[in-house]
């Protein structure tokens, strides 16, 4: 299978703690997208990297919030200290810059709960 | 003021019926593209279709199809001839220039079950 894989699937956690997500994007997709989404809404963006490169970040991404993709390749998404409002599925999405019809192709979520 | 409207949070067809789902969007810029994304119950988003601002034609991709609306700013996905298997959410989304060509804007989405 050679789409986008997300580690872990789900993830429990207690208020308070750090957790850490893992994204892998299709082999030559040089984009990767982070998006949050909560219940009965559709995905909000939180940021997105070129490359290694960390080129936007939406006003939703807190500084509890960080994410990384070191070599290019897989990013990891960490929140700090959550908060039982961080409760959502995290999305990656990569892609390929090809202008207009550039697609997003998505993984299957993590879906992190807070207790 | 929202970017993409669904206006239908659930829709019920019949199997081997057609069903259109409706999204309206809001920009001011000329050259923007409009997607749509299925989401089953196991979370992950699939691409469906895509249409460009200066596209003439509607899109289609097999049983997908797009009646693109420009002047209304409407983009409705029509399926057709609808499978159980076509059961789950899809959202409508945007492209445009002000995102800086690069992120999506989602709508909320539309709930649509096929029965048999």
């Amino acid at each position: 299978d050679t789409g986008v894989s997300q580690n872990p699937r789900h993830k429990i956690t207690k208020r308070g703690q750090n957790v850490t997500f893992r994204c892998d994007p299709i082999s030559e997709h040089n984009r990767l997208y982070w998006y949050r989404q909560t219940l009965g809404q559709g995905p909000e963006f939180l940021t997105y990297f070129q490359n290694e490169a960390q080129l936007e970040k939406s006003r939703l991404l807190s500084d509890r919030f960080s994410a990384e993709r070191p070599k290019g390749s897989f990013s990891t998404l960490e929140i700090q200290r959550t908060e039982q409002g961080d409760s959502a599925m995290y999305l990656c999405a990569s892609s390929q810059r090809q202008g207009w019809q550039e697609t997003q192709y998505f993984g299957p979520g993590t879906r992190l709960l807070v207790l | 003021a929202q970017k993409i409207t669904q206006t239908q949070p659930g829709m019920f067809v019949q199997e081997k019926e057609a069903v259109t789902l409706d999204c309206t969007y809001d920009t001011s810029d000329q050259s923007y593209g409009l997607f749509w994304y299925k989401q089953p119950s196991s979370g992950e988003m699939i691409f469906l279709i895509y249409q460009g601002s200066y596209d003439e034609q509607n899109a289609t991709e097999g049983r997908y199809s797009l009646n693109f609306q420009k002047a209304r700013k409407s983009a409705n996905l029509v399926i057709s001839a609808s499978q159980l298997g076509d059961s789950a959410m899809y959202f409508c989304a945007m492209r445009e220039a002000l995102s800086g060509y690069s992120t999506l804007t989602f709508g909320k989405g539309t709930m649509l079950l096929v029965s048999p």
